[in-house]
């Protein structure tokens, strides 16, 4: 079936870097980008940015420039999200979700984030 | 950045009742060039991982009861749940692909009165 499997929970200090990898299956992974969205504890839903596996084009949220960094593997079928300089803030669930846009090799349509991962825990503390 | 603000923060509910949700964006993601309103409505249970409702403002996902109804055009959405189930309690959220950013509304909390 169609999913997204994040890696585990992450404790960093301050000041310190996290990767969190999304490993997908079930689908081909270069037609569809992938999302980032983080979650911290009884908050909303933080769009993080995307990219896209095929052209490894990416686009971050403005608060998030110069801190992240988004890259894929697709001999694995993975994405990954890399954030610097972790502040007590960055504390949250991270989601990577597929969509919106999905692309064949003549069009792209745009249709929602329709699957998602679990989530990973990333906390940061001194 | 377009911003999306959803209305009621919270919502309590009978079951069996309607339960309706808003959802304004700063401005239009309609796509002119298909005719498509970029807004996906999203569930979210406790613990869980969101779940997509609908897309296109109005399309149902695959799986997903056709009491979920999603409507508007333009700048103004509502998502109508129809006959309030015990398994719908959750926070719901709306947002807009239109753009980059795509930004979530803040969410609103519907409970069972």
């Amino acid at each position: 079936q169609v999913q997204l499997v994040q890696s585990g929970a992450e404790v960093k200090d301050p000041g310190a870097s996290v990767k969190i990898s999304c490993e997908a299956s079930g689908y081909t992974f270069t037609s569809y980008d992938i999302n980032w969205v983080r979650q911290a504890t009884g908050q909303g839903l933080e769009w993080v940015g995307w990219i896209n596996p095929h052209s490894d084009n990416t686009g971050y949220a403005q608060k998030f420039q110069g801190r992240v960094i988004m890259t894929r593997n697709n001999s694995i079928n993975t994405v990954y999200m890399e954030l610097r300089r972790l502040r007590s803030e960055d504390t949250a669930v991270y989601y990577c979700a597929r969509g919106p846009g999905y692309c064949t090799s003549t069009s792209c349509e745009y249709s929602g984030m329709d699957v998602w991962g679990q989530g990973t825990t990333v906390t940061v503390s001194s | 950045d377009i911003v999306m603000t959803q209305s009621p923060d919270s919502l309590a509910v009978s079951l069996g009742e309607r339960a309706t949700i808003n959802c304004k964006s700063s401005q239009s993601v309609l796509n002119s060039s298909n005719n498509k309103n970029y807004l996906s409505w999203y569930q979210q249970k406790p613990g869980q991982s969101p779940k997509l409702l609908i897309y296109w403002a109005s399309t149902r996902e695959s799986g997903v009861p056709d009491r979920f109804r999603g409507s508007g055009s333009g700048t103004d959405f509502t998502l109508t749940i129809d006959s309030l189930q015990a398994e719908d309690v959750a926070v719901y959220y709306c947002q807009q692909y239109y753009s980059t950013p795509y930004t979530f509304g803040q969410g609103t909390k519907l409970e069972i009165k």
